[in-house]
């Protein structure tokens, strides 16, 4: 079946030790999105590719980078995590031709220690 | 700006109809959509609805969409235990390029 795939599902990290969440998908979709979401909030975007085209939501720490080498992967670089980064990173993946349909993966549940 | 408001919390009995509402603010968005979050899991779309459509229904599930009082609502006939979940109402931002998520309306559904 056609999925978006996250790994890990549950990651621990230290504070100020770089982390990196990984996603794919076999859907061959053009759009990657990368969300935070904190308990019992809605999903924030963080960033989205379009293609290979990456477009950083204006309010989006620095401290959070992303990678996309090819069309199947999408990386989050949290370069320093603060306690303040705990939360759910979910990836989502559209097709530009499907109104913005997002399919998302399970989520990485991040903790930091 | 541009904000989705949800209800937090609904609370019905197995086999009643449950109704989550949700305002947005963004009149020209072209789609509108419902998401489901089981504990612990990614978002699931549910279903989503166009503009230019007042009503949409999917098995158990009907969406109505009021453009003029920006209001959505998703209705889930003959709920489940299993429809325990957190529903989100989503709308399309004004660039186009990624939906903006209500924070959710928790659903507990008791036997």
């Amino acid at each position: 079946d056609a999925m978006v795939i996250q790994n890990p599902r549950y990651q621990v990290t230290q504070f100020g030790k770089p982390v990196t969440l990984s996603c794919s998908q076999t859907l061959n979709h053009n759009v990657m999105y990368w969300y935070q979401q904190k308990s019992s909030q809605a999903p924030k975007l963080l960033f989205h590719y379009y293609d290979k085209d990456f477009n950083n939501e204006a309010d989006t720490p620095d401290n959070f980078q992303s990678r996309r080498p090819n069309t199947s992967f999408c990386f989050l670089d949290i370069r320093s995590p603060g306690l303040g980064d705990a939360a759910m990173y979910l990836c989502a993946t559209s097709s530009r031709d499907r109104g913005l349909e997002q399919y998302f993966g399970p989520g990485t549940r991040l903790t930091v220690t | 700006g541009e904000d989705v408001e949800q209800s937090l919390f609904l609370s019905v009995r197995e086999g009643d109809s449950s109704v989550i509402n949700c305002t947005y603010t963004d009149s020209s968005s072209t789609y509108l959509y419902w998401y489901k979050q089981e504990p612990g899991a990614g978002l699931q779309l549910l279903t989503y609805i166009f503009s230019n459509m007042d009503m949409k229904q999917d098995q158990r599930l009907t969406v109505l969409l009021n453009k003029k009082d920006k209001h959505l609502s998703l209705r889930i006939a003959d709920t489940q235990t299993g429809d325990s979940a957190i529903y989100f109402c989503a709308e399309i931002n004004q660039a186009g390029t990624a939906l903006i998520f209500g924070k959710g309306t928790t659903l507990s559904v008791s036997s």
